[in-house]
């Protein structure tokens, strides 16, 4: 068990609807990380959160948005659904950014 | 930005052998990780190895920061072991900070 916790762990829903994401990041780890894997796919860092504010974006959609709360935990909205956004989403915690993240065990995301 | 390189891609072992992965990095790295992703797709921590060696059971890895490049090693390979190897290492730009996958080694140990 990383400490990360991901939920919810599947999901499936339609084409053009909205979903949520949520991460709880370790005890104590301020830096959240959020990685998009496709079928067959290396993983896409999607953004970076630091302490409730975003710290980096990657090839994040704009149908797609962050946040993290103040208890540190944060959600992924993706929007207006496509076929092509079935995948794996991680979320992944560190203390900081150069310290070891370690990753929750994945929503994975089904759209059809 | 910083490239990360994995080879093999590729792997495929018989139960027993022993086998090396290879992550070479493109610039100077603050950190280097090596992740197992498990046909489950569960990332699991293997490694947090900026520079020299650590070794846990069967499976050690070494970090040359100065040449760019990470080792893992497997020995006596299990049908468990098999999966994806990921390499990863962060990129730091203007304080942001991300953490850069290889497109990973995909190993199969067969029985």
């Amino acid at each position: 068990d990383s400490g990360v916790t991901q939920t919810p762990k599947h999901l499936i829903t339609a084409t053009g609807q909205r979903v949520t994401l949520r991460c709880s990041p370790r005890s104590g780890d301020l830096s959240v990380y959020w990685y998009q894997q496709s079928l067959d796919q290396g993983l896409q860092f999607l953004i970076q959160y630091y302490n409730g504010e975003e710290r980096a974006k990657g090839n994040i959609l704009e149908r797609f948005s962050a946040q993290q709360f103040p208890d540190l935990h944060s959600e992924l909205n993706l929007s207006s659904l496509e076929l092509g956004d079935s995948a794996l989403y991680f979320c992944a915690s560190s203390v900081v950014g150069r310290s070891e993240a370690f990753f929750g065990q994945g929503t994975r995301l089904t759209v059809v | 930005g910083i490239q990360v390189e994995q080879s093999p891609p590729d792997l495929i072992l018989q139960e027993g052998a022993n086998s090396t992965l290879r992550c070479n990095f493109s610039d100077s790295v603050n950190n280097l990780q090596w992740f197992h992703q498990n046909p489950w797709g569960q990332l699991i921590n293997l490694f947090y190895i900026p520079s020299g060696t650590k070794q846990n059971g069967r499976l050690s890895a070494t970090t040359v920061a100065t040449e760019r490049y990470s080792l893992l090693y497997i020995s006596s390979s299990q049908t468990t072991d098999s999966g994806v190897y990921f390499c990863a290492s962060t990129l730091s730009q203007g304080g942001s900070e991300k953490l850069v996958f290889g497109k990973g080694t995909k190993l199969t140990v067969n029985p």
